[in-house]
């Protein structure tokens, strides 16, 4: 059984740019949940993608979207890059579903946004 | 509006101590809490609680919540240097599918 993987594990960007990063859910799992996490806060919820489709968003404005495969990795894609936007982007994979499933976390992109 | 508020913010403390992390949350559709613990990147599991009054226990660490009074309590003792990390604590909701964090607790164990 393998993990979640992330990549790339760093990443510096300057505002106006596009970036994508990626995510590879945990064998088993059909579901991938997207968080960022600024330097000293709890994670915030971006959105989560249930059988390739997007399954509930968080407070983050367009620019910020995302894909599910059919191999359920997903993509976050962030556009316009912004100096806040700066954080540890955290990907989590689960069983989806209506039962609640404990979600397992990648170990993150750093993206510096400058 | 959905939030959960963790104290303290910051703990220091020395080997051997015992300490106890708390957790309160305003969550609509609540439907499980989930402590983590973070060193460095990932967050790993430690403990769901879903029902009111029964403790999760794993070594040194357990667990219990009250879904009356809407908090929950992480107790670590006998802590060693191994223990230093960030604590968080979410509470996954319903309908949203989501995890609402709090900010966590950094604990620091001190030779």
């Amino acid at each position: 059984e393998t993990g979640v993987t992330q990549s790339p594990t760093h990443l510096i960007k300057t505002r106006g740019q596009q970036v994508t990063l990626r995510c590879s859910s945990q064998s088993g799992h059909n579901t991938v949940s997207w968080y960022q996490q600024a330097l000293g806060q709890g994670p915030q919820f971006i959105f989560q993608y249930y059988r390739e489709e997007e399954n509930g968003r968080g407070n983050f404005p367009p620019r910020f979207s995302g894909l599910q495969f059919p191999n359920y990795s997903s993509e976050l894609n962030v556009n316009a890059l912004e100096l806040d936007d700066s954080a540890l982007y955290l990907c989590a994979s689960s069983l989806g579903g209506l039962a609640v499933n404990e979600q397992f976390f990648g170990p993150g992109t750093r993206l510096t946004v400058l | 509006e959905d939030k959960v508020v963790q104290s303290p913010l910051s703990l220091v403390v020395h080997e051997g101590d015992t300490v106890t992390l708390n957790c309160s949350y305003e969550v609509t559709n609540f439907r499980s809490l989930l402590w983590y613990k973070q060193e460095k990147k990932a967050p790993t599991f430690l403990f769901m609680l879903t029902s009111s009054g029964i403790e999760k226990k794993s070594g040194r660490l357990s667990s219990i919540l009250d879904k009356k009074e809407l908090f929950s309590i992480l107790n670590i003792t006998a802590t060693q240097t191994g223990d230093s990390a960030v604590y968080l604590c979410a509470v996954f909701q319903g309908g949203s599918e989501k995890l609402v964090f709090g900010k966590g607790t950094k604990l620091t164990v001190n030779p």
